[in-house]
């Protein structure tokens, strides 16, 4: 798989209901960073992660890291339908913030 | 504080012209990151700036494409002689230094070569 792979590519849920996307990655990171992308917009970010921390909250949302397994997920809780958008993991490795991203994953939730 | 502008958002050309893409980063950042997006993918890193100065340059293709952010104004991201292939949404980010930031996106520039 790719560094910064998402999974699934695409997730369909209905509203008040919990999403939960995966990452793996391959190289060792010094943090890994979720963004959401709506249809044609640029990218919001949400939460960042550093590689020795191994579960962050904001708000809805719950990011788990493993380095380990090289894997995070994020999880966001009572989903709205404003949550509709393309969410992409970023891993940072190295000096400075150069981010490699993910394939992302679609995120479509239905009233 | 106004985020990272770029403009302009949406830009035509036709082959063979040339496009020139601006970034002006987020108040008080230094570090200047471009990206591209091609339709249904990811971003792929392209270029790293620091005022003045290339940090990293390995994800630029190695003609055509060249980078900037001069002492003062706004960092541009330049593609000579475009080809259809470069059609894809460019995305500049911007970050107070390294290490563990954030770093904040900008709306894109979309490039569509006719």
């Amino acid at each position: 798989s790719q560094q910064g792979e998402e999974d699934p590519q695409a997730l369909s849920i209905q509203e008040g209901e919990n999403a939960t996307m995966n990452c793996s990655y391959k190289t060792s990171i010094n943090n890994l960073q979720w963004y959401r992308q709506n249809s044609g917009r640029g990218l919001v970010h949400l939460i960042l992660i550093r590689s020795n921390e191994r579960e962050k909250h904001s708000g809805r949302l719950r990011v788990t890291l493993d380095t380990s397994k090289k894997s995070s997920s994020l999880l966001i809780t009572a989903s709205r339908a404003a949550d509709t958008a393309s969410y992409f993991c970023a891993t940072a490795t190295g000096g400075g913030n150069k981010l490699t991203f993910g394939t992302g994953t679609q995120l479509k939730v239905e009233l | 504080n106004a985020g990272v502008m770029q403009n302009p958002r949406h830009l035509v050309r036709r082959r063979g012209q040339e496009a020139r893409l601006r970034c002006s980063p987020m108040k008080g950042h230094s570090h200047v990151y471009w990206y591209r997006q091609l339709p249904e993918e990811g971003l792929k890193f392209m270029v790293y700036l620091q005022k003045e100065n290339i940090i990293d340059e390995s994800g630029m293709p190695k003609e055509r494409f060249s980078a900037e952010f001069p002492k003062e104004g706004p960092s541009i991201l330049r593609i000579q002689q475009v080809v259809r292939g470069d059609s894809a949404a460019y995305f500049c980010a911007s970050s107070e230094g390294q290490g563990v930031t954030e770093a904040f996106f900008g709306q894109g520039t979309r490039l569509t070569v006719v």
